[in-house]
């Protein structure tokens, strides 16, 4: 079964540094998302991005944060200068974007801000 | 706002025994509700939504508005059953879920 790829799968880093963590999504699907969880505490939507651009976000995704479609297969999450509390797991997830929300998940970047 | 809540952080059941995880929301419209799952060392993934009206893997969710509830049941849980347990709610015409805090689900032998 074709699955949502992420890596790294564990990034440290130090605060003030910028971040890119990414993601495969799964090849004929058209929506793409970032979640994180922070640990102890919900999983949190970040964005999600249709037709190369953002369709919905968050408060969380303010101006640090951005999103990208480089090329035809990988999706990336910036986060341009990294604080303490981005300290979190983040998932992408994709889906076909026929109307239903089934979402497929990665199995997520642990980031860690020092 | 819209909020959905699961108001037990674990619950443990011993095998063969129905199990019932809740889950509440507040939304003042329609929502789209759905039940992710988490086993251990794997993805989270969709168990079921209430669209469907659907039974995966002995479970079955039903929508009660008037109560503002999706409650999570199964008649006789399985130790495979044991595994977190998300609900999440949508708006119409959205595509932003909104995850409760999860239910840790321990089945016993």
């Amino acid at each position: 079964e074709p699955e949502v790829t992420q890596t790294p799968s564990h990034q440290v880093t130090q605060m003030g540094q910028e971040v890119i963590l990414r993601c495969v999504p799964i090849s004929n699907h058209l929506y793409f998302y970032w979640y994180r969880q922070i640990l102890g505490q919900k999983v949190e939507f970040l964005v999600s991005f249709y037709n190369n651009e953002i369709s919905e976000k968050s408060e969380i995704f303010d101006d640090q944060f951005s999103v990208e479609r480089p090329d035809g297969s990988n999706f990336t999450l910036k986060i341009r200068s990294t604080k303490l509390e981005d300290s979190a797991m983040y998932f992408c997830a994709s889906s076909e974007g026929t109307g239903e929300e089934k979402l497929f998940f990665g199995s997520g970047t642990q980031l860690s801000v020092l | 706002a819209q909020r959905v809540t699961q108001p037990e952080k674990l619950l443990s059941v011993f095998k063969g025994a129905p199990v019932e995880l809740k889950c509440n929301y507040s939304y003042s419209g329609s929502p789209e509700l759905f039940w992710y799952v988490q086993y251990s060392r794997q993805r989270l993934q969709l168990l079921l939504r209430h669209i469907s009206r659907e039974s995966i893997k002995g479970f079955t969710a039903d929508l009660n508005k008037g109560e503002t509830s999706f409650h999570l049941k199964k008649p006789f849980a399985q130790e495979e059953d044991s595994a977190m347990y998300y609900c999440a709610l949508s708006n119409p015409g959205r595509r932003a879920l909104t995850f409760g805090s999860g239910t840790r689900l321990q089945v016993q032998p």
